[in-house]
């Protein structure tokens, strides 16, 4: 199976400041995904990742908030900007590789902002 | 609006006993359903998944069950061992019967599987 990874894998940042995510997959994939598990939550899909165009946003994401690029089929990041306590959370990408098959996920960016 | 739901935060079982995690859901366009287990530290790992066409898919010790009339499925993991306690997290897609796109994941269940 394919190799997913994360970068960072974890993060202490200060209130206001911005953060990239980085998730490289070592085989193409059709599709990428970001997700967002806050403390005692669930899994919430933030958005999918859109190779050369720009990502599709889930309700209550946005673009100015959770920018997100995906420059090739093995390569996105997601940006969380201007980051407050609340987005204190673990930020997961996953992927697809084929259209009938599950999503799988790296092991994640654990987030905390002071 | 939570469309997925576990309703048990956690469950405890003997080693070489039957696990059994529930899951509801209220989204009647949920078409295919998928079990995911999770490590600290770690991302969740594909478990076993189960179209709506189906009432049963079994891979080794893991079965998922589909009530569609009940919208409730369950994953029986038998039999247990002590390497299987994890969050289990049940998710669901509306993707024409596969997982393509968006997952809605229900809020996990600690399973702890004594020695």
């Amino acid at each position: 199976s394919a190799v997913i990874s994360q970068k960072p894998s974890r993060d202490i940042c200060q209130r206001g400041t911005s953060l990239t995510i980085q998730c490289q997959v070592d085989s193409q994939v059709t599709m990428m995904f970001w997700y967002r598990q806050q403390p005692g939550q669930s899994l919430t899909l933030i958005a999918t990742a859109n190779q050369g165009s720009e990502a599709t946003y889930e309700s209550g994401f946005v673009i100015d908030k959770f920018p997100i690029s995906r420059p090739n089929l093995t390569f996105s990041t997601l940006t969380v900007s201007n980051m407050s306590p609340e987005d204190s959370s673990i930020y997961l990408c996953s992927v697809q590789f084929r259209g009938n098959q599950p999503q799988h996920f790296g092991d994640g960016t654990r987030l905390s902002i002071l | 609006d939570q469309q997925v739901k576990q309703n048990s935060p956690s469950l405890s079982v003997q080693e070489g006993r039957i696990s059994i995690l529930n899951c509801d859901y209220t989204n009647s366009m949920f078409d295919y359903f998928l079990w995911y287990k999770k490590y600290p530290a770690e991302g969740p790992t594909f478990l076993i998944s189960i179209s709506s066409i189906k009432d049963k898919n079994e891979d080794g010790r893991f079965t998922v069950f589909l009530n569609k009339s009940a919208k409730h499925l369950s994953l029986h993991i038998v039999p247990s061992q002590p390497g299987d306690s994890a969050v289990y997290f049940c998710a669901a897609s509306d993707a024409g019967g596969t997982s393509y796109g968006k997952l809605t994941f229900g809020q996990g269940t600690i399973l702890t599987v004594h020695p």
